[in-house]
């Protein structure tokens, strides 16, 4: 049972354009939604999370909007550029579970130049 | 400077064989993990340690079993290799809650 669901599965974006990648999730428990961000070869690491007493949170390019009521949350990255070119999971935790994240399936961006 | 470490980087093997992936995490976290991402790249927990004691058992065949030595180690030996096994191996650690380090991931394949 896929606890986090995430699309689209791969994303090809030119540069300078924006990426979007959504999840959404059915445990109203959770409380944190990191994204994570993998590099080929390489293991994969914290980009951005939420909470989900705000709806928005925004890093530099990259910004999570959080949407409480439909259970969704998406990650949008502005200003695309081909070093974004990765692979983005979503990820959901409850906070008393060992910390136990649930990932989303991925997503493989490719920024055109 | 190594945040979360992990050897070898790459292990290939035949069926049948024992092997084990170590990890060493040197930023004093509590919580160590180890992961399983497949072909397709999906991610799943295998086990969870917090100070030395398992908190977090996924369903994994008990060909596995994990080790930790210490809070800075979790080891991870895998008996009678399967086909199944390869994948790619990750470690992490986490200082405290919604937080953890990935180390750079051991490549496993089995023939």
């Amino acid at each position: 049972q896929q606890q986090v669901k995430q699309s689209p599965q791969s994303l090809i974006v030119q540069k300078g354009g924006i990426s979007i990648i959504n999840c959404a999730y059915e445990n109203t428990a959770f409380d944190y939604f990191p994204w994570y961000q993998q590099f080929p070869g390489k293991g994969p690491a914290l980009l951005i999370a939420i909470r989900p007493d705000v709806s928005e949170k925004k890093e530099g390019r990259f910004t999570i909007s959080f949407n409480k009521s439909a259970k969704q949350f998406s990650l949008h990255i502005m200003d695309s550029q081909p070093g974004d070119s990765a692979t983005y999971f979503c990820a959901a935790s409850i906070e008393g579970t060992g910390n136990q994240f649930y990932f989303g399936t991925g997503t493989s961006l490719t920024v055109i130049p | 400077d190594t945040a979360v470490s992990q050897t070898p980087k790459y292990l290939v093997t035949q069926m049948g064989n024992d092997k084990s992936i170590k990890c060493e995490q040197n930023l004093g976290h509590d919580t160590m993990y180890w992961y399983k991402q497949d072909s397709k790249k999906f991610l799943k927990i295998m086990f969870s340690y917090n100070n030395k004691e398992l908190i977090i058992n996924e369903t994994v065949p008990n060909r596995f079993s994990p080790k930790s030595p210490d809070k800075a180690h979790l080891n991870l030996h895998i008996n009678s290799l399967e086909l199944g096994d390869s994948a790619v191996y990750f470690c992490a650690s986490s200082p405290r809650l919604h937080e953890q380090y990935f180390g750079p991931g051991t490549r496993l394949t089995v023939t």
